[in-house]
């Protein structure tokens, strides 16, 4: 998965904690991007990062917030967990934000109890 | 990409034969294409991708038609083999907006049978 590794693979959690998934790449791409990926809907970006500490809100970026501190790591924080944050996430990686494929990672299975 | 509710249609092809997804696409503005593959429990995998300024474009075993005058994408697959198997799914993207605005569809299963 072009160097790209995702962490935890698989996690419960009860609502209401506080919960953090990490995207780490070794392919030095500035762009890196957090997705959610559930039934019914196609990929929805929750939030990106153009650079180290620059990031911004994607389409469903509500109870989520990221960091980004290093070039090769990408992290997503729920404050909170809720029920309805219970999906399948995905990290991507990209070297330009101009039409250019994407690259994810394996996927982290989170289910809020 | 196309709207499809929770069930995703499914493409069942014998092996060795060719298959065919579509995807219809929502803007006729997009001027960029990516078909994924993914299998179950990965992620979504690149397979090709297509700008506006073209109909067609191949790749290994796999060749992709656009079609913007009807906003439709289509994936052919040469000689099916069983590790095609997965959901397939297209992503658009319009023009000026870059890789924040990528409009995901849902997919197709694709079966290969035996």
């Amino acid at each position: 998965d072009a160097g790209i590794t995702q962490s935890p693979r698989h996690k419960v959690t009860e609502t209401g904690t506080p919960v953090t998934l990490r995207c780490h790449q070794t392919e030095n791409h500035r762009y890196m991007y957090w997705y959610r990926q559930d039934p019914g809907h196609g990929l929805r970006l929750i939030h990106y990062s153009y650079g180290v500490k620059d990031t911004d809100k994607g389409e469903v970026s509500d109870g989520y917030s990221v960091s980004r501190s290093k070039t090769e790591d990408f992290l997503l924080t729920l404050e909170s967990a809720t029920s309805s944050q219970t999906s399948v996430y995905f990290c991507a990686i990209s070297e330009s934000q101009r039409n250019e494929k994407l690259f994810f990672g394996s996927g982290t299975q989170l289910s809020v109890l | 990409g196309e709207s499809v509710g929770l069930h995703l249609p499914t493409l069942s092809v014998q092996e060795g034969d060719n298959s065919i997804i579509n995807c219809a696409y929502s803007n006729s503005a997009s001027d960029y294409f990516i078909w994924y593959k993914q299998e179950s429990g990965k992620g979504p995998q690149f397979i090709i991708d297509i700008r506006s300024n073209m109909d067609k474009r191949q790749g290994q075993r796999v060749t992709v038609l656009l079609n913007k005058t009807v906003k439709h994408l289509s994936l052919q697959i040469a000689a099916t083999q069983p590790g095609d198997s997965a959901v397939y799914f297209c992503a658009e993207s319009l023009p000026g907006s870059g890789t924040y605005k990528y409009i995901f569809g849902t997919g197709t299963r694709l079966k290969v049978l035996a």
